[in-house]
């Protein structure tokens, strides 16, 4: 079964740094880039980026550069996104998403997601 | 950045009954790189209709999607009771993935 289990929710302060992470299994990891998106509470869906694991080959959307960090060890077939320094505004649940981009694009796997809530 | 505007905001409606939701893009959008996904509530969303028109794996074909350039349109023939949720258009162009801001579909 082709699967994206992500890690547990999170409860950090503000200022705080957190890596979340994103375990695919059931198909050839560095096969599919692999991307991010943050949902706010009560909100809609915010596309974040991308990476593709097989080259680490990463692309961001211009409302995140700068603000996280994408990566992914193949390895252990394992995406991650990171924080250096959380903000309240950086509450939201985020999940991680297989990319088919082959013709078409779309998101055909995700993840359950993981709660990230930042408060002093 | 192509922005997608969905519409209506919430549509109510009734078990059995048509639901049409609408996509528009502010520029052209390939057709190849619309989908449409379902989400309810406490759940990840889940892929209904990609390149605009074909169903995913497992979608009833009471779900269909179609249109080209700047307007695209989801249709669900009947509803169910499951099908009462939170559907988002999304397209890819110029290495950007936006999503629309979504169509709530709620029972009357």
């Amino acid at each position: 079964e082709v699967q994206l289990v992500q890690s547990g929710a999170e409860v950090k302060k503000p200022g705080e740094s957190l890596k979340i992470s994103c375990k695919g299994s059931g198909y050839s990891f560095t096969s599919y880039w692999i991307g991010w998106v943050r949902q706010m509470p009560g909100k809609g869906l915010e596309w974040m980026g991308i990476i593709y694991p097989g080259d680490s080959d990463t692309r961001y959307s211009p409302s995140f550069q700068g603000q996280v960090t994408i990566s992914a060890d193949k390895s252990i077939s394992t995406a991650y996104l990171q924080w250096s320094s959380l903000k309240a505004s950086d509450t939201a649940m985020y999940y991680c998403a297989r990319h088919y981009t082959r013709y078409y694009y779309y998101m055909d796997v995700w993840g359950k997601g993981t709660t990230v809530t930042v408060s002093s | 950045e192509i922005v997608l505007t969905q519409s209506p905001g919430t549509l109510s409606l009734s078990p059995g009954e048509r639901a049409t939701l609408s996509c528009r893009a502010s520029q052209s959008v390939s057709s190849s790189y619309l989908a449409w996904y379902q989400q309810k509530p406490g759940q990840a969303p889940r892929l209904l209709i990609y390149g605009a028109s074909s169903r995913a794996t497992g979608i009833p074909d009471r779900f269909s999607g179609s249109g080209s350039g700047t307007d695209f349109t989801l249709t669900i023939s009947r509803l169910e009771p499951e099908d009462f949720a939170v559907y988002y258009c999304q397209q890819y162009g110029s290495s950007q993935l936006t999503f629309g801001g979504g169509t709530k579909v709620e029972i009357k």
